[in-house]
């Protein structure tokens, strides 16, 4: 069975605080893929960031990181410095080739506070 | 244009009226997708064309007709929606499978009276 569990509800943060946003998968394939999205009060899922399997290598953009950890099935998601336009809901996906579908978790609602 | 265009971004409607939903995606991606997100429910996958080929129906009720003319293009055609069907109505296009980023649109935040 496929699975992402995004066990935060929700995170309220003070600017400029580090804040991680915690992601766990399920799957049993050994290829798999896993993404990032953003969705602001906008209501669009902005993309950012695409991770196989394959690469466990930690990535970093900005003020953006990510953290795969295939031993303990996760990829975690730290904002570093966080600031007011970094309050959204965070979604964590799951996607393989063989679906068109990506299981997407419940979401994490992140507020950083002025 | 660029991305993903959804039109109309707001939409109030009838029980009994007729509308549709439209998504264009200006990527040159083959797959694309409709999504309902509903307060506090996950992200529901609806509908995946590929190549203007329905390859996924995951049990959404009739009254919801999707339509892809070509690869660019989608539509939802509504018609006899109830309350419980509003909700924000996302479309996404890829390259192609579950392996590769969908880009989303604005949405369509739908009211059903």
């Amino acid at each position: 069975a496929q699975k992402v569990t995004q066990a935060q509800t929700e995170i309220s943060v003070v600017e400029k605080e580090d804040v991680t946003l915690d992601c766990v998968y399920e799957t049993r394939d050994t290829t798999y893929y896993l993404f990032w999205y953003k969705q602001p009060p906008s209501g669009e899922l902005v993309f950012l960031i695409r991770r196989n399997s394959f690469d466990e290598q930690n990535e970093i953009s900005g003020r953006y990181s990510w953290n795969f950890q295939k031993s303990t099935s996760s990829f975690n998601f730290t904002i570093t410095a966080s600031q007011v336009v970094d309050s959204a809901v965070y979604f964590c996906a799951l996607g393989r080739d063989s679906s068109y579908k990506l299981i997407f978790g419940s979401g994490t609602r992140l507020l950083v506070r002025p | 244009e660029t991305g993903v265009t959804q039109t109309p971004r707001h939409l109030v409607m009838g029980m009994t009226n007729k509308k549709s939903l439209k998504c264009e995606q200006h990527l040159g991606h083959n797959a694309m997708y409709w999504y309902k997100q509903s307060a506090k429910k996950p992200l529901e996958l609806m509908f995946v064309y590929s190549l203007e080929e329905r390859v996924e129906n995951n049990s959404v009720p009739s009254r919801f007709s999707p339509e892809c003319p070509n690869s660019s293009h989608l539509f939802l055609h509504l018609h006899t929606l109830q309350p419980e069907d509003s909700a924000l109505y996302l479309c996404a296009s890829s390259q192609d499978t579950g392996s590769d980023e969908q880009f989303f649109g604005p949405g369509t935040r739908l009211t059903v009276l």
